[in-house]
């Protein structure tokens, strides 16, 4: 049962440009919303949060959105730059947080 | 405080053997999590503990697994008999105790492999 889902497996996007990544959810239980960026070899690392209340965070070059009808989050980076290259996960939180699967994103020059 | 600390970083164990893992979270972070990530998914939740007190086991955690967080300070999590499924990387997470996940904070995470 998998209550989180990025159905997305990889995203290339060109340096400049946007990049819109994409995460669908279940159960309705969930207070917070956050999204993790992640290197090989590391853990995952705090990038953006938005909780149940809003629909838009945004941080610099990052924006979360947040359609709770739709149950869909999304994460906006823009411009994108070679850097942002990671795999991306949105996690869900309660009294734990549950993670998608990822989004690998590549940014090419 | 450097942030979540794991050790060690990689350890390979032969099938059968029993491993242990360290974490020792932010020191001012009551809530500690373990999480499992295998190759192509998201970290999956396995058990949390608020100060010494386990509240919560996820049906993951077999009873080959162990996790203890003596004075509420650092945790360990112990394999027994390892299982080539075992295989993956072992996060560790801290957080305050109460309010929003802000300051959630992972570590590089122990990365098993059973031969």
């Amino acid at each position: 049962d998998q209550q989180v889902k990025q159905n997305s497996p990889s995203l290339s996007v060109q340096e400049g440009r946007i990049s819109i990544l994409n995460c669908d959810y279940t159960n309705s239980m969930f207070d917070y919303f956050l999204w993790y960026k992640k290197y090989p070899a590391e853990g995952p690392t705090f990038l953006i949060s938005i909780s149940s209340i809003k629909d838009k965070n945004e941080d610099g070059r990052f924006t979360v959105f947040l359609n709770k009808s739709a149950k869909h989050l999304s994460l906006h980076i823009v411009p994108s730059q070679p850097g942002d290259s990671a795999v991306y996960f949105c996690a869900l939180g309660a009294q734990k947080l549950v993670f998608g699967q990822g989004t690998r994103l590549t940014i090419n020059p | 405080d450097t942030g979540v600390s794991q050790d060690p970083r990689h350890k390979i164990t032969k099938r059968g053997q029993n491993v242990t893992f360290r974490c020792d979270p932010i020191s001012e972070h009551n809530r500690l999590y373990w999480y499992r990530q295998t190759l192509g998914q998201g970290p999956e939740f396995l058990t949390y503990f608020q100060n010494e007190a386990q509240l919560e086991k996820s049906r993951l955690l077999s009873d080959r697994f162990s996790a203890e967080r003596p004075k509420g300070s650092f945790s360990t999590l112990e394999i027994q008999r390892t299982e080539q499924g075992d295989s993956a990387m072992y996060l560790c997470a801290s957080r305050p105790g109460t309010g929003s996940f802000y300051g959630y904070t992972f570590g590089s995470g122990t990365r098993l492999t059973v031969v």
